[in-house]
């Protein structure tokens, strides 16, 4: 299965953007690039996703590099409410099925 | 989008019972999805349960451990079997959004403790 790397944590000051990381050197071509995040005591919430371009909603950007081997995700001004662990993951089509593979997150600390 | 509602929201349990989560989704899914949060840990995946066929483990997780049930296309259970302390853990029921969106979407989780 393709893997993912994110730092473990990152410090954000409120109202500044933020630039999650994320290392996906084994992706395939059919794997789209997901983002989630992870509240306390909650279950994981789309945040976007993407396969090549780069997008936009109205929670973040999610930029793409070329190679597809990389992919940051952008808050474009963190409030204190984007305190959450960060996932990077792969949606990842094996044997005529697909699963989502999560990587190992990064916790945003927003700091007022 | 999905709602999906697991049950227990949280249990204690004895050592060498077993435990049976429900996850019940309110739209008809083809795929769904069971994983374990360890303690301060990321999610991993066990299994994936289709309708009207066995599920398919990862690597690490057997059905012995972990029987899964996928009676009808929005409900299904995990049991966890014979547990030890080791299986305390989080476990997460998902469904990937139908209309072929490829966003997930997660319950919130049965909290296990095993004492």
């Amino acid at each position: 299965d393709a893997k993912t790397t994110q730092p473990n944590s990152m410090e954000s000051n409120e109202e500044e953007p933020v630039h999650l990381p994320c290392n996906h050197s084994t992706i395939s071509g059919t794997d789209y690039i997901h983002w989630y995040r992870q509240l306390p005591s909650q279950g994981p919430e789309y945040v976007i996703h993407g396969l090549t371009s780069n997008v936009n909603n109205r929670m973040a950007s999610l930029a793409i590099a070329e190679d597809r081997k990389s992919s940051t995700l952008i808050l474009h001004r963190a409030t204190l409410r984007d305190a959450a662990v960060y996932y990077c993951i792969l949606r990842s089509i094996v044997i005529g099925t697909y699963k989502y593979i999560f990587g190992t997150g990064t916790r945003l600390k927003v700091l007022a | 989008s999905a709602v999906i509602s697991q049950k227990p929201s949280r249990d204690i349990c004895q050592r060498g019972t077993s435990l049976t989560i429900q996850c019940q989704v309110d739209s008809q899914v083809t795929m769904m999805f069971w994983y374990r949060q360890q303690p301060g840990q990321s999610l991993t995946l066990i299994a994936t349960a289709n309708q009207g066929s066995e599920a398919t483990y990862e690597s690490g997780f057997v059905i012995d451990k972990f029987p899964i049930s996928r009676p009808n296309l929005t409900f299904s259970t995990l049991t966890v079997s014979n547990m030890s302390p080791e299986d305390s853990s989080i476990y997460l029921c998902s469904v990937e959004a139908t209309g072929g969106k490829t966003e997930a979407f997660f319950g919130q989780g049965t909290r296990l403790t095993v004492v």
